[in-house]
């Protein structure tokens, strides 16, 4: 079952850094938090994983609180090829099979 | 990137037939392929875990002999819709891990029954 909640929808202005919040108040110390994203009608793609240090690739950083309770994705520069829905998961590190995909949050990103 | 290809993109077939969804990982070997499913509007929905050379495991709710699942090889994985109906119409998502832990996602396959 998801673990994780989300907004159900955020909008953002092309160009500007786009955070996405994330609450995983019962997350445990053996779970990563995950991010993909979702274009419409097509496979979900991998964005940024973290453990409790902050992480940052070519596509987003990726703010993880100290407490580790939540998190906050962020796209520098959202361009329109931007909106998707995305999912935030948290997958246990010893049972690292299985992803369960909460309702994700859709970004739309407008000119 | 590791890359997950499907076959059929999409596919409609009619009520009572059944429909078999091929899933590839292209370069790399996938030891575990997961099988997800979405409706309209909805998130994705876990259906099953596929190991090389294992029976599937499925998940709480999935009907193993409506959706039969065949791990082959490390890098085949496929899920064969039997007496298909048309609330199985859905999108059908195949994902492959590989050993950084990783799933990578094909790009799904939209499945019709009429």
């Amino acid at each position: 079952d998801a673990k994780t909640t989300q907004p159900t929808s955020m909008d953002c202005a092309e160009g500007r850094a786009a955070n996405l919040p994330c609450n995983h108040s019962t997350i445990s110390g053996n779970e990563y938090v995950y991010w993909y994203r979702q274009i419409h009608s097509q496979g979900p793609q991998y964005i940024i994983h973290g453990l409790k240090n902050n992480e940052t690739n070519e596509m987003a950083s990726l703010i993880i609180t100290e407490d580790r309770k939540s998190s906050t994705l962020i796209l520098p520069h959202a361009t329109l090829r931007d909106t998707a829905v995305y999912y935030c998961i948290v997958r246990d590190l010893y049972n690292f099979n299985k992803f369960y995909f909460g309702s994700g949050t859709k970004l739309n990103v407008k000119p | 990137g590791a890359v997950v290809s499907q076959h059929p993109s999409w596919v409609i077939c009619k009520s009572g037939t059944s429909v078999k969804i091929e899933c590839r990982s292209l370069d790399f070997q996938a030891t575990t392929m997961f099988w997800y499913r979405q409706f309209p509007k909805q998130s994705l929905m876990l259906m099953a875990t596929s190991n090389e050379g294992s029976k599937a495991t499925y998940e709480q709710g999935v009907e193993k002999d409506k959706f039969l699942i065949n791990h082959a090889s490390l890098t085949l994985s496929t899920l064969t819709v039997t007496s298909a109906h048309p609330e199985d119409s859905s999108f059908y998502i195949c994902s492959g891990r590989v050993a950084g832990d990783e799933q990578y996602f094909g790009p799904g396959t939209r499945l019709t029954v009429t």
